[in-house]
């Protein structure tokens, strides 16, 4: 059964860059029948898709976040990462991996991790 | 990209059917059957009800099927549980190769 696992600061300074890591276990980040997904939910509020990669290394980003998002992958490490630069309080939120099995069919989700954007 | 519009709340009493809708647009939901709904109780990460429209995952029960006419999408829940409140979340794929969510919706069982 997969399992994804996020990591990372919970408090990062305003104009900083936020980097999270999503680790994946009893899977492999290296299938061919995924993509890798980032989430996130600011409190009391809804869900944004961010941006998904797959294990070639191609992305996509939501195009509100594209200048400032980067998404990468590890094979080595059977992770991958966000990192968001030049945050504001506006980022301020629950942070999600997830798997995609294309299409948006997000499954399974990470725990989340609560990140605050606070000087 | 614009959100998926989905009604602030809706509520039930048990044993009876309810129907949260997920409107779109022709770039996303009326173009691709590939519209996803999830359950989220609160402090926890979401759970995948429907996908494909109408798809339901492995050991989700059948009291949740998927729909869509047009530019608009629907979830409904019969039998109405206690277990089913929560929040509830449309997803779709869009014409730019992206993912957009609905606003979501608060189910409350009365």
């Amino acid at each position: 059964q997969v399992h994804l696992q996020e990591s990372g600061p919970g408090l990062v300074k305003p104009s900083e860059t936020l980097s999270l890591t999503c680790t994946v276990s009893g899977g492999s980040v290296s299938s061919g029948s995924y993509y890798w997904s980032w989430i996130r939910q600011p409190p009391g509020k809804g869900l944004e898709w961010i941006g998904y990669i797959y294990y070639s290394g191609d992305t996509n980003y939501n195009p509100s976040l594209k200048s400032r998002v980067t998404i990468s992958v590890d094979t080595s490490k059977n992770q991958f990462s966000l990192k968001l630069s030049f945050v504001t309080a506006a980022d301020t939120a629950v942070y999600y991996c997830a798997r995609d099995a294309f299409f948006g069919r997000f499954d399974p989700w990470g725990q989340g991790t609560l990140v605050t954007i606070s000087s | 990209q614009s959100a998926l519009t989905q009604p602030a709340s809706v509520s039930g009493s048990p044993g009876q059917s309810i129907t949260i809708s997920c409107t779109g647009t022709s770039s996303d939901v009326g173009d691709y059957n590939y519209v996803s709904w999830y359950q989220q109780h609160p402090g926890k990460a979401p759970k995948l009800m429907i996908y494909d429209v109408s798809n339901r995952p492995s050991g989700v029960s059948n009291r949740f099927s998927g729909s869509k006419s047009g530019n608009t999408a629907s979830l409904t829940i019969s039998g109405l549980q206690a277990e089913d409140e929560a929040d509830y979340y449309c997803s779709s794929y869009t014409s730019s190769s992206t993912q957009v969510f609905g606003g979501g919706t608060k189910l409350t069982v009365l």
